[in-house]
């Protein structure tokens, strides 16, 4: 089994604030990689694939990048609506979700 | 493409927890998707629960498989869970959820989500 791991496990930060969050795969995935964000009570939404490429329809202040077993996330500029747990996801052997970064509004 | 799940929101404990997720916008006897089950646990992250194609083959969360089955009716465009045998550590929303077969697999459509309590 592939196990993901994301760091941090939460964050506060202003609105405008750059925030990264991390995402480590046990072992390599080369780029199979994707980010979600769920906002509270509502079903999650794929925001990056392929750990860099912008889903149909996200603004991009959002990004990806990395390969093999490390990944970043970055929100350029936190806005109010970026409230809301991350979640990174692999899908080179089946599919294993990390445990989510919650992020909040400082 | 929207995807609907229904299914009772209250299970006793050993007895079979099934659910049906219905589609609309799309086919679920169209290639080149696989359609999903993703449980949620209260306050917890995300568990891929399996999948299954429209011709009827199927892959599970190894954890889960001994109790799981996915089946698809492409008369009804739905595609349904039964999980057996189950406790309390099943309570969880369960979405189902469409992904691409192949390169580029990622959940883009998504159910709203079903509350499924374990409780006697």
């Amino acid at each position: 089994d592939i196990q993901m791991t994301q760091s941090p496990s939460s964050l506060s930060a202003s609105v405008g604030d750059k925030v990264t969050i991390t995402c480590q795969a046990s072992q390599d995935i080369r780029n199979y990689l994707n980010w979600y964000r769920q906002k509270p009570g509502k079903a999650p939404e794929v925001l990056i694939y392929d750990a860099s490429n912008l889903a149909t329809g996200v603004p991009s202040r959002f990004s990806g990048s990395g390969s093999g077993t490390d990944f970043t996330f970055t929100i350029s500029s936190l806005q109010a609506e970026d409230i809301a747990t991350y979640y990174c996801q692999q899908y080179e052997n089946l599919f294993t979700f990390g445990p989510g970064t919650k992020v909040n509004i400082k | 493409v929207q995807l609907q799940e229904s299914g009772p929101g209250l299970v006793k404990p050993s007895q079979t927890l099934s659910l049906t997720c219905s589609v609309s916008g799309g086919s679920v006897s169209s290639g080149g998707y696989y359609w999903n089950w993703i449980r949620q646990h209260p306050g917890k992250g995300l568990e891929w629960i399996g999948y299954i194609y429209y011709s009827g083959s199927t892959d599970y969360n190894p954890s889960l498989r001994s109790r799981l089955s996915i089946s698809v009716d492409t008369s009804t465009n739905q595609f349904s869970l039964k999980l057996r045998s189950v406790s309390a550590a099943d309570t969880a929303v369960y979405y189902c959820a469409s992904s691409i077969v192949g390169a580029s697999a990622r959940f883009d459509y998504w159910g709203q989500g079903t509350l499924v309590t374990v409780s006697s």
